[in-house]
């Protein structure tokens, strides 16, 4: 699987937009990338993934490049809550049926009033 | 909606005693999974399951068993409680599909062996 590079932490203030990076520069062709969140204490919370176009849904939006070796996870106004450990995975499409879900480090989100 | 429920909440163990964590899901979800989360640490994987009858190992099911009798259900028995499986174990489930379809995580069960 391919392996995620993300910084350990990020600050955003409220209401503005929280733009998180990911680097997996060995990313195969049929490999998803896929964002999720973990607020203290809860379990783990799905964000949004893609293959290989931009997505967009009600929490957020996911900008994958071209050659598709990095991507940024867009929250467009974030509030407090969205204070959490975002983990930027990627999942291998073939060998296993389930498709492989490994969680790394993740970055840690800290939204300020 | 209720998606993954898990029960209990929180739970003291002592070492040698053994018990059954439960998980249910109302989505109607063939795949269902059992994660473990130490401190400060990422999820490992413990069984999987593709639907009733069939359950798999994943990366540490050393210490655990697990049944699926039912779409809805997949417990997680840990037999022997040792210290070592003191640990947050996270539910989830997801469509058929593999890395195509997201899965989702129940809210946890806090487990401490002493």
């Amino acid at each position: 699987d391919a392996k995620t590079t993300q910084p350990p932490s990020m600050d955003c203030a409220e209401g503005r937009a929280a733009n998180l990076p990911c680097n997996h520069s060995t990313i195969s062709g049929n490999e998803y990338v896929y964002w999720y969140r973990q607020i203290h204490s809860q379990g783990p919370q799905y964000i949004i993934h893609g293959l290989k176009n931009n997505e967009t849904n009600e929490m957020a939006s996911l900008i994958i490049t071209e050659d598709r070796k990095s991507s940024t996870l867009i929250l467009p106004h974030a509030t407090l809550r969205d204070t959490a450990v975002y983990y930027c995975i990627v999942r291998y499409a073939g060998g296993t049926s389930y498709g492989k879900l490994t969680f790394g480090q993740g970055t840690i989100l800290t939204v300020h009033p | 909606n209720a998606g993954v429920t898990q029960t209990p909440k929180f739970r003291i163990l002592k070492i040698g005693q053994s018990m059954t964590l439960q998980c249910t899901q109302d989505m109607n979800h063939n795949y269902m999974y059992w994660y473990r989360q130490d401190p400060g640490m990422g999820l490992k994987l413990i069984y999987y399951s593709v639907g009733a009858g069939i359950t798999d190992k994943g990366e540490v099911p050393n210490g655990y068993n697990v049944s699926r009798s039912t779409t809805e259900d997949f417990p997680l028995r840990l037999e022997l409680a040792a210290p070592s499986q003191t640990s947050v174990y996270f539910c989830a489930s997801s469509p058929p599909g593999g890395a195509s379809q997201p899965q989702h995580f129940g809210d946890g069960t806090r487990l401490s062996i002493l």
